[in-house]
């Protein structure tokens, strides 16, 4: 498996304009999160999905975020409008939590989002 | 829900010399606390992790130890190498499977 698969990788983009980020988990792994980390608040989890359910949004900043899970192979997280305080490293991971897995959550290479 | 506190922010030893870092977490449910390595500008990736019917576990420099009464658990690196040099966060998984990661701690090994 290539591992979990973040697209862009880089995005550069004007406040007010919008943003979708995407995530491929690793094919059989049923839990897909989103992270988005910066150096002033660290790694903090905006949602995850179990079986393509969105199980907690707690961490969603507000109403201008959305994530959703069409399918178990891909998952969006969009930000309309964009704000400068939007601009981060937003990571996708994903694992299957099952009594053979580790535990261990596999991340992608992350997307960095520069909102000007 | 939980809450991971870590410590230190930042930590600079030299070379040879070992690494401790320290984190706590408040939901008594928690039972899977791995730690992980985030080099400059890469993806976090897990180093070591322990579960909580264990008290310690060791790979080769790197070793984690846990106190489910007092709910810390720890990271210890000896012999430290350049190449340790990186950020550090330690996680908890919760009963809802869901990892809520400490703020951090960004270690320098000084050559």
């Amino acid at each position: 498996d290539a591992g979990v698969i973040q697209s862009p990788r880089h995005e550069v983009t004007e406040m007010g304009q919008e943003v979708t980020l995407r995530c491929k988990p690793i094919s059989g792994h049923d839990y897909l999160f989103w992270y988005r980390q910066t150096m002033m608040r660290g790694l903090e989890l905006l949602i995850y999905f179990n079986n393509n359910v969105p199980i907690d949004d707690s961490g969603m900043p507000e109403d201008r975020f959305s994530a959703k899970m069409p399918n178990a192979s891909f998952s969006t997280l969009k930000i309309q409008p964009s704000e400068p305080r939007d601009s981060a490293v937003y990571f996708c991971a994903s694992n299957t939590f099952d009594r053979e897995a580790t535990g261990e959550l596999f991340f992608g290479e992350g997307s960095r989002l520069t909102v000007l | 829900g939980e809450n991971v506190e870590q410590h230190p922010s930042t930590l600079s030893v030299q070379e040879g010399d070992s690494a401790v870092i320290k984190c706590t977490y408040s939901d008594s449910a928690s039972n899977y606390f791995p730690w992980y390595k985030q080099e400059l500008g890469k993806r976090p990736q897990l180093i070591i992790d322990i579960r909580s019917n264990v008290g310690e576990k060791k790979d080769q420099r790197i070793a984690v130890t846990l106190n489910k009464t007092a709910k810390h658990f720890s990271l210890h690196i000896t012999e430290t190498q350049p190449e340790d040099s990186a950020v550090y966060f330690c996680a908890a998984l919760t009963g809802a499977n869901n990892l809520f990661f400490g703020t951090g701690t960004r270690l320098t090994v000084i050559p």
